[in-house]
Formats: C-alpha cells, sequence, structure tokens
C-alpha cells in the first residue's frame, strides 16, 4: 500500500531564516505531487505541484519554492521566511484517477 | 476553471441525528469529486470520491455522497451522526484528465454535541 511521509510535524522559525519541508511517497512510481497551504481560519490552497523529477509548476507568486530531486520525493524551501508563510503545510500525492492522498501536515510557526 | 462552493461554513447537529453537508461545484469539463475529513491538528483524510459510475458513492466512517451532474452538487450525508464525526469536511474536485489539481471548498465545521 502505499504512505506518505512528511516531516517535521511542527516547526518554529525566526523571521528570515531558512526553510526545508520534505516530502516521501512510497509504494507508487511517478506520482504527481502537491504542496498545499492552509492559513488560520481560510481554506487549502494549492502552491506547487510536480508530474515528474524535476518538473515544478507553482501556482502562486510567493516567497516560497519546490523541487523534486528524486521521484517520490517533494521539498519546499524559502531562503528567508516572512511572518505571512505561517501555516499548515500539506504534502500530497495522486494519479490519474486515484485521487489525491495527504500528509500529516507540517505546522510553521514564523516568529 | 473549476471552483467548489460550500454552502455552510458550520453545521451543529445532535448526535445521532442525520446530516448533510452541501457541496456545489463549477466547471466546464467533466470532473472528478471528492470529500475529505480533517481532524484538529491532522491531515487531510479522504472520505470518498466519485470518478464515474454510480451517482450514488459510499465511503469510510458510513458517509455517502450522491453527485447530481443537473443540480452540479455533491452533497454529503450521514444518517446517524457520532460525537466522533466533529471536524472539518472539505470538497474537492479536479478536471477529469487533467494533473488532478484539486480547488477546494472552504470548508464546513461539523460539531456534534451530545
Amino acid at each position: 500500500s502505499q504512505t506518505i511521509h512528511q516531516w517535521p510535524a511542527t516547526l518554529v522559525q525566526p523571521v528570515g531564516s531558512p526553510l526545508s519541508l520534505e516530502c516521501t511517497v512510497e509504494g507508487t512510481s511517478n506520482p504527481n505531487l502537491y504542496w498545499y497551504r492552509q492559513a488560520a481560519g481560510r481554506g487549502l490552497q494549492l502552491l506547487f505541484y510536480s508530474v515528474g523529477i524535476g518538473q515544478i509548476s507553482s501556482e502562486v507568486p510567493q516567497n516560497l519554492s519546490a523541487s523534486r530531486p528524486q521521484d517520490r520525493q517533494f521539498i519546499l524551501s524559502s531562503k528567508k521566511l516572512l511572518l505571512s508563510d505561517s501555516g499548515f503545510y500539506l504534502c500530497a500525492w495522486g494519479n490519474t484517477g486515484t485521487g489525491v492522498y495527504f500528509g500529516a501536515g507540517t505546522r510553521l510557526s514564523v516568529l | 476553471a473549476q471552483s467548489v462552493t460550500q454552502l455552510d461554513s458550520q453545521v451543529p447537529v445532535f448526535e445521532e441525528a442525520p446530516v448533510e453537508l452541501r457541496c456545489n461545484y463549477s466547471s466546464s469539463v467533466s470532473v472528478y469529486l471528492f470529500w475529505y475529513v480533517q481532524y484538529p491538528n491532522q491531515g487531510l483524510q479522504l472520505l470518498l470520491k466519485y470518478l464515474s459510475g454510480s451517482t450514488l458513492v459510499k465511503g469510510i466512517n458510513g458517509f455517502e455522497a450522491e453527485f447530481n451532474k443537473s443540480q452540479t452538487s455533491f452533497h454529503l450525508r450521514k444518517p446517524s451522526v457520532h460525537i466522533s464525526d466533529t471536524a472539518e469536511y472539505f470538497c474537492a474536485a479536479t478536471r477529469q484528465g487533467g494533473s488532478e489539481k484539486l480547488v477546494f471548498g472552504k470548508g464546513t465545521k461539523l460539531t456534534v454535541n451530545p
């Protein structure tokens, strides 16, 4: 069966510090991978998605970037965090017609 | 582009009562539809999905949803709720045959009271 791992679960970072969140998927090959953000009291916003290694599409302009160095690894990064980057970050995977499955999320607090 | 509207931001019900959480979508192309549940401080868990076939879809935890193409709706129902069903529920849609970028509704907070 497929599993998705996302870490860390919580993170507190100062403004201006870098960020790296990692996500890995097991039990499937060539999945579509996604990063979503859920801000307090708001819905889910798609940040990035990837259909293959090195292929990243950004949905909204922002202070973040994503990379996919391996088929089942997806990384969310920032060089300098802003207060507005605080939120709940969710990694997800899917294949056409199977649905989209989410990791446990990372709660990021930028202080 | 697709859009998803969840008509109720909060739904309070008593335990063992039936519940319906409403979801409408807008799309110029055929879509896949999903319901997710999110418990506090957790990720999203897939409850059920409509991809094709029967318009009545049964999911986990006793939930079901009915796809109504003419009304562009995908309402979620449960005949008898439990305290443990208290959570936030998200409806989502994605274009059929695409990269499955989900478009989410803003969520409905279901509170089950004793």
